[in-house]
């Protein structure tokens, strides 16, 4: 198995530009996450999917985030327009069962906007 | 307010040593408490899971317990090796088939072992 799949590792771009980050989860998980983690905040929930659906983005930090999940092999988060203070490292996470609460998290997307 | 309060923040110990770190969380309901490993620069991994029914639980060198009566766990590395170095994260799941969105993260414990 392939685990979560995340693009890109790295990215650095200027303040104002628009962030695409994308996520392939793990075949037949049908439950998705999208987390930022900082030094100062830790891992802080963002959005979560459950069957492609949108069930809790109250962790959206503001207008400027938005997440989809068109179907269940893929889903991006956008920042539009990018600040500095979103430079974190970006994780997507997949999960089965949601009652053993352990989840599949990829390898991350280390955004630096200067 | 649910919370998961990790210690120590930060742990420095030689190769071939034991340590234990300690998780104390006030999550209700609960339903189970993870650990996981995150090495640098990589996506935290889980190392055990702890059930309301259990009080101990091995992973090779890692032992996890947990009181669920003081609302504690703690995770002991035996025999430290290099490859330990990481950061530790425990988490606790309420349960339920919707509980995605109510794990509670504790803010990790970064283990430093050095030869």
């Amino acid at each position: 198995d392939a685990g979560v799949i995340q693009s890109p590792r790295h990215e650095v771009t200027e303040m104002g530009q628009e962030v695409t980050l994308r996520c392939k989860p793990i075949s037949g998980h049908n439950s998705l996450f999208w987390y930022r983690q900082t030094m100062m905040r830790g891992l802080e929930l963002l959005i979560y999917f459950n069957n492609n659906v949108p069930i809790d983005d109250s962790g959206m930090p503001e207008d400027r985030f938005s997440a989809k999940m068109p179907n269940a092999s893929f889903s991006t988060l956008k920042i539009q327009p990018s600040e500095p203070r979103d430079s974190a490292v970006y994780f997507c996470a997949s999960s089965l069962a949601l009652t053993t609460g352990e989840l599949f998290f990829g390898e991350g997307s280390r955004l630096t906007v200067l | 307010k649910n919370q998961v309060e990790q210690s120590p923040q930060s742990l420095i110990i030689l190769e071939g040593k034991n340590c234990t770190l300690q998780c104390n969380y006030t999550v209700s309901p609960f339903s189970n408490l993870r650990w996981y490993k995150q090495d640098t620069g990589r996506g935290p991994v889980s190392l055990t899971i702890m059930t309301f029914s259990e009080n101990t639980k091995s992973n090779g060198r890692y032992t996890a317990t947990l009181d669920a009566d003081t609302k504690q766990s703690s995770l002991h590395i035996t025999a430290s090796q290099l490859s330990d170095s990481a950061s530790y994260i425990c988490v606790v799941s309420p349960g339920g088939h919707n509980a995605g969105n109510m794990l509670t993260f504790g803010g990790g414990t970064r283990l430093m072992v050095k030869p």
